[in-house]
């Protein structure tokens, strides 16, 4: 496996269930990200995690959790959502320090029930 | 925080002709100016990015062009091809891994054969 890495690729989910998204990159870096892409907002930083520390949250419902057990690996768990959930969840890495490029996974697409 | 808007939304040319994405961007701190490309059930790729101590960057057909004072930044393509077919994203941000990408509203670019 190369580059950015996601599973699943699509994801149905009732309301009521619970679901992880996983993302892996292959890259040696040691910052990740969530993005969400929907029609709305078509591309908006969920959290970002460096050196597997949570630096930022953009106001995101507790209804996600994210998860970064090591520098390699990033999740997102999910837990009673809502339809207007339902988008394209995106994952980065990049390096914290120099060159600060971010590269993306070819996302999940969720769809909530 | 960071606001970026990009323009057109849509665009459409015939094969070989040039186009034009322009970006303006809020925040006089960001230095760091990628573009992206995500072609349909792919994730955003990386084409070509700029930073503020040059004006200018070139790769083959893609170029991007930065004015500070303005904050604004633009991406052409010259010599279009069908492949090139894609919503194009502009984003800024500071240079450094802790902080996320601001991302404007993409562009819908329709190459005609």
């Amino acid at each position: 496996e190369t580059g950015v890495t996601q599973t699943p690729r699509h994801l149905v989910m009732g309301m009521t269930n619970k679901k992880s998204l996983k993302c892996e990159q292959h890259l040696g870096h040691n910052a990740m990200y969530w993005y969400k892409q929907s029609a709305k907002k078509p591309l908006e930083l969920m959290f970002v995690y460096s050196l597997e520390e949570r630096v930022e949250n953009n106001s995101v419902p507790s209804r996600f959790s994210p998860e970064c057990p090591n520098s390699s690996h990033l999740f997102l768990h999910l837990h009673t959502l809502q339809p207007e959930d339902s988008a394209l969840y995106l994952c980065a890495s990049s390096q914290v320090r120099g060159p600060y490029e971010q590269y993306f996974g070819p996302g999940t697409r969720l769809t909530v029930t | 925080g960071e606001n970026v808007e990009q323009h057109p939304s849509t665009l459409s040319v015939q094969e070989g002709d040039s186009a034009v994405i322009k970006c303006t961007y809020s925040d006089s701190a960001s230095n760091y100016f990628p573009w992206y490309k995500q072609e349909l059930g792919k994730g955003p790729q990386l084409i070509i990015d700029i930073r503020s101590n040059v004006g200018e960057k070139k790769d083959q057909r893609i170029a991007v062009t930065l004015n500070k004072t303005a904050k604004h930044f633009s991406l052409h393509i010259t010599e279009t091809q069908p492949e090139d077919s894609a919503v194009y994203f502009c984003a800024a941000s500071l240079d450094t891994g802790r902080r996320a990408l601001t991302f404007g509203s993409g562009t819908r670019l329709q190459v005609q054969p």
